[in-house]
């Protein structure tokens, strides 16, 4: 199946610093790349849509100036959280369509967990 | 829009012993239906999914579910489990329509822990 890698897999940071995390799909090419967060023994929590050439769409309540997504290629997305809050300490889930394949089935990068101190 | 329901937060059972996952979503269009599967500190993991004909699918690791229309449920069955089948199960739907964006909506995971 296609492969979806995350970068970093954990991250510890300062209070008040910016913090990327990277999205890449490996062996296929994505115009869309979700971004979810999970909390702990929560669900996923859909934050925004990385569109390939364009602004991001951000669900409903989530920041757009606290996290920047920019989706520059048509395999790579990036979220950044700027100016980090330990209550953006979470664990951040990126996915991929396969748009050869029109299934509807996301593939899932392996998470990274951010805690900020 | 598109809800899922997991009915149960936790499901514990003895290894070998069978185990029956519940989801049931709703819809007002018709959906594609997803089964995944994360484990500790990790990211998701598809089991299966439904998107059309047989009613029965069967996934990865001797899991399978079955799409009843009628009731709305897409439970996730497996009839020996292991150990190693010890992970947080999500029941995932999303639209069935085409376009660029194929938003899945999640259930809120079901704890599978087996024990020796």
């Amino acid at each position: 199946g296609a492969v979806v890698s995350q970068h970093p897999s954990r991250v510890i940071c300062k209070s008040g610093t910016s913090v990327k995390i990277e999205c890449r799909s490996l062996d296929f090419q994505a115009t869309t790349m979700f971004w979810y967060r999970q909390f702990p023994k929560k669900s996923l929590m859909l934050m925004a849509t990385s569109n390939e050439g364009s602004k991001a769409t951000y669900e409903q309540g989530v920041e757009k100036d606290k996290f920047l997504i920019n989706h520059a290629s048509l395999t790579l997305s990036t979220l950044t959280v700027t100016s980090a809050h330990p209550e953006d300490s979470s664990f951040y889930i990126c996915s991929a369509r396969d748009q050869r394949a029109n299934t509807g089935e996301l593939f899932f990068g392996e998470g990274s967990r951010l805690t900020v101190l | 829009a598109q809800s899922v329901t997991q009915l149960d937060s936790q499901v514990p059972v003895f290894e070998e012993a069978p185990v029956e996952l519940r989801c049931n979503y709703s819809s007002s269009v018709s959906v594609y239906l997803f089964w995944y599967v994360q484990y500790p500190n990790q990211g998701l993991q598809l089991l299966l999914k439904y998107l059309s004909g047989s009613t029965l699918v069967k996934g990865i690791n001797g899991f399978e579910a079955e799409f009843n229309k009628s009731q709305t449920s897409f439970h996730l069955r497996k009839p020996s489990v292991h150990i190693s089948d010890t992970a947080e199960y999500f029941c995932a739907v999303s639209r069935n329509s085409g376009g660029s964006n194929y938003k899945l909506t999640f259930g809120k995971g079901t704890l599978l822990t087996v024990n020796p």
